[in-house]
């Protein structure tokens, strides 16, 4: 078991620009999250899917984010264009069900 | 605003001693409650959780207490070991599962030897 692999891990880029987060969940797990997390809000839920299906996206921030999930393997969080204060830890979670989550290591986005 | 708070940005304990952690909600229809641990550079792994029908629950050197009525939960480490020292969430559910799980800000434990 691989875990959730999220790539790439570090993601630098300027204002205006498109960024695309990668989330490979663990095989079997129904549920995938999204998380952001910053000094000031914490770790905060953007959005979650149950078999592929979004189910809650009351926390993405604005229309500038987007995510898919195109098939049980494989989630994006995009975020068009990007802003500086974009900038923040961003965690995919994958879960069974009524099972603690289960994270991956993050990737850590700076936009300038 | 916050629906769970960790008060203590950071928490100090000598190695062998025990750590006591903190969190308060104020969601009353939360009924279910998780500690995950946090290193550096890692994702949030899960640690120990407790069902709102229950005010305690143990995982060898880990035990979670809840008080309802205080809307209070704490996590105890005996004993605190330098491995230990990571920053612990504390995270509530009203659907007693994972789904929108909501964390507070995190406590960074240093443990020293």
């Amino acid at each position: 078991d691989a875990g959730v692999i999220q790539s790439p891990r570090h993601e630098v880029t300027e204002m205006g620009q498109e960024v695309t987060l990668r989330c490979k969940p663990i095989s079997g797990h129904d549920y995938l999250f999204w998380y952001r997390q910053t000094m000031m809000r914490g770790l905060e839920l953007l959005i979650y899917f149950n078999n592929n299906v979004p189910i809650d996206d009351s926390g993405m921030p604005e229309d500038r984010f987007s995510a898919k999930m195109p098939n049980a393997s494989f989630s994006t969080l995009k975020i068009q264009p990007s802003e500086p204060r974009d900038s923040a830890v961003y965690f995919c979670a994958s879960s069974p069900g009524v099972s603690p989550l289960h994270f991956g290591n993050g990737t850590r986005l700076t936009v300038t | 605003d916050q629906q769970v708070k960790q008060n203590s940005p950071s928490l100090s304990v000598q190695e062998g001693r025990i750590s006591i952690l903190n969190c308060d909600y104020t969601n009353s229809m939360f009924d279910y409650f998780l500690w995950y641990k946090k290193y550096p550079a890692e994702g949030p792994t899960f640690l120990i959780s407790i069902s709102s029908i229950k005010d305690k629950n143990e995982d060898g050197r880990f035990t979670v207490f809840l008080n309802k009525s205080a809307k209070h939960l704490s996590l105890h480490i005996v004993p605190s070991q330098p491995g230990d020292s990571a920053v612990y969430f504390c995270a509530a559910s009203a659907r007693g599962g994972s789904e929108k799980l909501v964390f507070g800000k995190g406590t960074k434990l240093t443990v020293n030897p």
